[in-house]
């Protein structure tokens, strides 16, 4: 139980293009998912979190119109990193948690590379 | 200020030695949850164990054991007789009660390789 799906695994694009990252939770609803960035040898650094029919907060320092985020049903989060820059490449990871659930679970990542 | 602090930045250890991942955090909150997550290579983290600020119990779940020790507020993690496949980064992380979303801080990491 409680699986994490993402997808794409790996994406690579021109700058200037936007990019759509989806997460699912497979067997359980999950009413809050939260979207994370990881630079190489680096923790996890939390950019927002979203629940289910509601607008995403996010952290500080981190832009809402760059990185769009909608969670439109209880199983699927999306991230869109709009109008990408060699500089938004990263391991974008997200997790899920079902309600009264104090444990994240996981999805596999997105290595996104901006040319 | 850092709520989460894993001073062991990476660890080698020969196949068969244990090891002891250190972990410490700091709360104002009587309500939290500790964790511990595994990354290997591949990238996706996964899920080891979930603690509580009331169950100070130590747990063991196979070849790992982990202590909690509110009174030093650390939360160490060992991997006894390490394999190959133990390779990877491990997180620790906190999660408060105030934070109704159960928002995790994590600690910087420890990479452990395993040499066969």
């Amino acid at each position: 139980g409680a699986v994490v799906s993402q997808h794409p695994s790996r994406v690579i694009c021109k700058s200037g293009t936007s990019v759509k990252i989806e997460c699912r939770s497979l067997d359980f609803q999950a009413t809050t998912m939260f979207w994370y960035r990881q630079f190489p040898k680096q923790s996890l650094m939390l950019m927002a979190t979203s629940n289910e029919g509601s607008k995403a907060t996010y952290e500080q320092g981190v832009e809402k119109d760059k990185f769009l985020i909608n969670h439109a049903s209880l199983t699927l989060s999306t991230l869109t990193v709009t109008s990408a820059h060699p500089e938004d490449s990263s391991f974008y990871i997200c997790s899920a948690r079902g309600p009264y659930q104090e444990t994240q679970y996981f999805g596999p990542g997105t290595r996104l590379l901006v040319l | 200020a850092q709520k989460v602090t894993q001073a062991q930045t990476e660890i080698s250890v020969v196949e068969k030695e244990d090891v002891t991942l250190d972990c410490v955090y700091e709360t104002r909150d009587t309500t939290y949850y500790l964790f511990w997550y595994k990354q290997p290579p591949s990238g996706e983290l996964v899920f080891l164990i979930r603690r509580n600020s009331f169950d100070e119990q130590n747990e063991i779940s196979g070849r790992y054991s982990w202590n909690f020790q509110k009174s030093t507020s650390s939360f160490n993690f060992t991997i006894t007789a390490s394999q190959v496949v133990d390779s990877a980064v491990y997180f620790c992380a906190l999660s408060e009660a105030w934070s109704n979303d159960y928002k995790l801080s994590f600690g910087a990491g420890t990479t452990v390789t395993v040499r066969a």
